[in-house]
């Protein structure tokens, strides 16, 4: 099956500063999902996003289906980002989405 | 609008117990799917069911079984419970595949 590589595994912040998450796929995929897991463990959708980049507020995701990556930026990080970041991706001709193992992202007021 | 709906949120099990999981949802998904989250490991599929009437296992399907009850509700059943079933696990759906999945809160289940 599809392998889905994030980077880093886990990132601690000052309130303010920028970062960039990045999660690899080892095939091509037809969706591919951001999601925040909060420190209450819910699991928030992000940005769907199989190929482009969108950006919603702070955050903006851009995803090169052809180089096999996708990029989760965070600008002028809160304390409210504190959580994990998960990336999962659905391969060609395949219902499932396949999740990395995450960012934790920890942002210190 | 619920979304995915779970229950219980919290449960605890003595070895050999069993029990289900129920998961709802209201947004007429063809798709549903049960994952678990353990520390580290991010989410394992263990059952999927792409439409209604169909399951299929997915990565870690051993000790689990499920049921398609209609098209609003995907159970997961623990016959015999270990300790090693001890996670979080997470009911989820999507319309049709390709598609964006939505996710319930989770059930924290312990296994003594």
């Amino acid at each position: 099956g599809i392998q889905v590589e994030q980077s880093p595994p886990d990132l601690i912040l000052q309130e303010g500063a920028n970062s960039t998450l990045r999660c690899n796929f080892s095939d091509s995929v037809n969706n591919l999902q951001w999601f925040h897991q909060n420190p209450w463990g819910q699991l928030i959708n992000l940005f769907y996003i199989p190929s482009g980049t969108k950006q919603n507020g702070r955050l903006s995701a851009t995803t090169v289906a052809t180089e096999r990556y996708s990029l989760l930026y965070i600008s002028s990080s809160q304390t409210t980002d504190s959580g994990v970041y998960f990336c999962a991706v659905e391969e060609g001709g395949s219902y499932i989405p396949t999740f990395g193992r995450g960012t934790s992202l920890i942002v210190h007021p | 609008n619920a979304g995915v709906t779970q229950t219980p949120k919290f449960q605890v099990l003595k070895t050999g117990q069993s029990m289900t999981l129920q998961c709802a949802q209201d947004m007429n998904h063809n798709s549903m799917y049960w994952y678990r989250q353990d520390p580290g490991m991010g989410l394992r599929l263990i059952y999927y069911s792409a439409s209604e009437g169909t399951t299929d296992k997915g990565e870690v399907p051993n000790g689990y079984n499920v049921s398609r009850l209609n098209k609003r509700e995907f159970s997961l059943r623990l016959e015999s419970a270990a300790p090693s079933q001890t996670s979080v696990y997470f009911c989820a759906s999507s319309a049709v595949k390709n598609t964006e999945a939505f996710f319930g809160q989770g059930t924290r289940l312990t296994v003594v």
